[in-house]
């Protein structure tokens, strides 16, 4: 299947601070990109769909001013989790996908695990 | 009401046999797309199969075979032969062309193969 790489896997950081979280396409251009949250034990949630030069559209309940999601290219999209919070510690995914056929199927990043202390 | 319900929080199948994973799911939209995905403990989604809602035939995948049963709504992910390396999280998704093609997850199976 189509390979989608994430970074940094693992994040740590202070009360405060910004991270930014990069996912790339690397065998495919990516025309829409998502970008989840996982909290253990559960499911994915959605938190927000970008296309290519597009602004992202975030589901409800998600702070737009909080994760900043950039879709410069057709194989790179970033989250920036603004001024992170413990509470924002969690598990991101983001996932990939090539077209908008409803039968694309959508390839996942390997995840980063955030920690804000 | 839930898009797509896994009843199964978690179940152990013995090495070699086969393990049927429900998901049942709910739409009124007439095009949309299955998938399960699995989950190991690293945290990579991994995408096993895909049923469109117009595919006649199930989907089969090597050791995954997914059970449609459309008028049940119900899209089963049957993995034969279990191994070790089976042991993991499994996700069934929904794709619905009128909610603009987004995945929609249900809340998983945990699965522990046993030697």
């Amino acid at each position: 299947g189509a390979v989608v790489s994430q970074h940094p896997s693992w994040v740590i950081c202070k009360s405060g601070t910004s991270v930014k979280i990069e996912c790339r396409s690397l065998d495919f251009q990516a025309t829409t990109m998502f970008w989840y949250r996982q909290f253990p034990k559960q499911s994915l949630m959605l938190m927000a769909t970008s296309n290519e030069g597009s602004k992202a559209t975030y589901e409800q309940g998600v702070e737009k001013d909080k994760f900043l999601i950039n879709h410069a290219s057709l194989t790179l999209s970033t989250l920036t989790v603004t001024s992170a919070h413990p509470e924002d510690s969690s598990f991101y995914i983001c996932s990939a996908r090539e077209g908008t056929s409803i039968t694309q199927t959508q390839y996942f990043g390997p995840g980063t695990r955030l920690l804000v202390l | 009401a839930q898009k797509i319900t896994q009843t199964q929080p978690g179940m152990f199948v013995q090495e070699k046999e086969a393990v049927t994973l429900d998901c049942t799911y709910d739409t009124s939209d007439q095009s949309y797309g299955l998938f399960w995905y699995k989950q190991p403990s690293s945290g990579e989604m991994i995408f096993l199969i895909y049923q469109g809602s117009y595919d006649e035939q199930n989907a089969t995948e090597g050791r995954y075979s997914l059970n449609f049963q459309k008028a049940r709504k119900s899209a089963n992910l049957v993995i034969s032969a279990s191994q070790l390396g089976d042991s993991a999280m499994y996700f069934c998704a929904m794709r619905e062309r009128a909610a603009g093609n987004k995945l929609t997850f249900g809340g998983g199976t945990r699965v522990l193969v046993k030697p």
